[in-house]
């Protein structure tokens, strides 16, 4: 299967400040990644869908300001958490779609852990 | 937003048992998808159907495609202890990717 890497896999920041978190696709291109955040014992909540050269879309509820989202190349998006809050505190989780076995198929990253103090 | 109805929400089985869950919807789906998530890590994809009425095995797991393209399930046979962990369906409808979750069954071994 496709390969997705995440990167911090954790960080904690202060709260105020911005951290950004990077989600590559290792062994193919992607021109859709999406974002994820988790809180415990939940399923996965769709944040936004990252697309490569133009703007990303967000789910309803989440603020565009806050969590910005480049995808700047077909094997990199980074999500920014800005001005971050105890709140902000979750597991995020980034996915990329990859032909596999003659289909498309969502291969996931292994998650970056936030919190914020 | 839409969730798929994913039961049971939890499972205590013993060593060796088989174990069967699974996932409905008001809603068609095109394709099914079956992760398996371990604490603090991403979900892994363990089985994708992509046709109604398939079914498909990933060793001892196996999974089915329902008829109606509403539901879905998946069966671990002779379960092991590395078997615990969060299982989750989602549900794909269009080309978009965009997948719809189960809010997932902790299926914990009892020692």
């Amino acid at each position: 299967g496709a390969v997705v890497s995440q990167h911090p896999s954790w960080v904690i920041c202060k709260s105020g400040t911005s951290v950004k978190i990077e989600c590559r696709s290792l062994d193919f291109q992607a021109t859709t990644m999406f974002w994820y955040r988790q809180f415990p014992k939940q399923s996965l909540m769709l944040m936004a869908t990252s697309n490569e050269g133009s703007k990303a879309t967000y789910e309803q509820g989440v603020e565009k300001d806050k969590f910005l989202i480049n995808h700047a190349s077909l094997t990199l998006s980074t999500l920014t958490v800005t001005s971050a809050h105890p709140e902000d505190s979750s597991f995020y989780i980034c996915s990329a779609p990859a032909r596999d076995r003659g289909s498309y198929e969502q291969y996931f990253g292994p998650g970056t852990r936030l919190t914020v103090t | 937003g839409q969730q798929l109805n994913q039961s049971p929400q939890s499972m205590f089985i013993q060593e060796g048992e088989d174990v069967s869950m699974n996932c409905t919807s008001s809603s068609i789906f095109n394709t099914w998808l079956w992760y398996k998530q371990d604490p603090g890590e991403g979900p892994v994809l363990l089985i994708a159907l992509y046709k109604a009425g398939e079914l498909t095995s990933n060793g001892r797991l196996t999974a089915q495609f329902g008829i109606t393209r509403k539901d879905s399930f998946l069966n671990i046979s002779a379960s092991i202890p590395s078997d615990v962990g969060i299982y989750f369906c989602a549900g794909q409808k269009d080309s978009n990717y965009q997948l719809i979750w189960g809010a997932g069954t902790k299926l914990i071994i009892k020692p």
